[in-house]
């Protein structure tokens, strides 16, 4: 079970704006920033987002992020095709002496 | 453009020691604020951190593996190690190398290598 809890799948239509939700604890998402990757089927993840909602050089805008408290969300608008992928929360957690954690990932279906 | 690649045996037999080699190329493992990471991702399903080193040797491992996994740098060849010790089949995976940004409070990964199956099976 992770520690950052995503939903498992989330939906959409061409032209929609679809959000993906990540939820922490005060130790991770409530004390550091937060970032998200795209993995697209059969390659490496991606940065999409890092700094709660910087957007690295090359990233759409229509990619945003945003975080409140102990959770952060993903946002795509103008949904395409190509956005099928599935999404990953991370951040560091500072209990036991400080580490990574990620979300366990949300998979995109563009219908 | 920075580009590291994952490179090690893609089978290994339960209870012996996995060992890769992340070749990092088009920049140097020795840049300040980056550490060099380790995370995999088991067949369908999701990212697990394993550790990240910096260039002079400070280390960071995921609490669940610290007993089994061991994270080196080598500066003058741009590379850096994995070995992870004992292993069974719940350590098959996709492994893959990142440089890793890491300050107070911000961390993230960022580019990845292309990632490596490793197998474990008898």
């Amino acid at each position: 079970q992770s520690v950052l809890t995503q939903p498992p799948s989330a939906s959409g239509t061409p032209g929609q704006r679809v959000t993906i939700s990540c939820s922490g604890s005060s130790s991770n998402i409530g004390s550091n920033t937060v970032n998200w990757y795209q993995q697209l089927p059969g390659t490496a993840p991606k940065l999409l987002i890092y700094s709660n909602n910087q957007r690295p050089s090359g990233v759409p805008d229509r990619f945003s992020g945003s975080k409140s408290g102990t959770s952060a969300s993903l946002a795509i608008s103008g949904l395409q095709s190509e956005d099928e992928a599935d999404y990953y929360c991370a951040a560091w957690d500072d209990s036991l002496n400080g580490h990574v954690v990620f979300g366990g990932g949300t998979k995109l279906t563009v219908l | 453009q920075l580009q590291l690649q994952e490179s090690g045996p893609g089978l290994v037999k339960p209870s012996e020691t996995l060992s890769l080699t992340c070749t990092v190329s088009g920049g140097s493992i020795s840049s300040s604020s980056y550490y060099w990471g380790w995370i995999r991702q088991p067949p369908g399903k999701g990212l697990e951190w394993i550790g990240s080193i910096y260039y002079s040797g400070s280390t960071y491992y995921n609490p669940s593996l610290k007993s089994r996994v061991t994270i080196s740098v080598d500066t003058s060849k741009n590379q850096f190690s994995l070995k992870l010790s004992s292993v069974t089949a719940a350590d098959t995976a996709v492994y893959y190398c990142a440089r890793h940004y890491f300050t107070i409070r911000d961390t993230w990964f960022d580019p990845w290598g292309q990632g490596t199956l490793v197998t474990v099976s008898s």
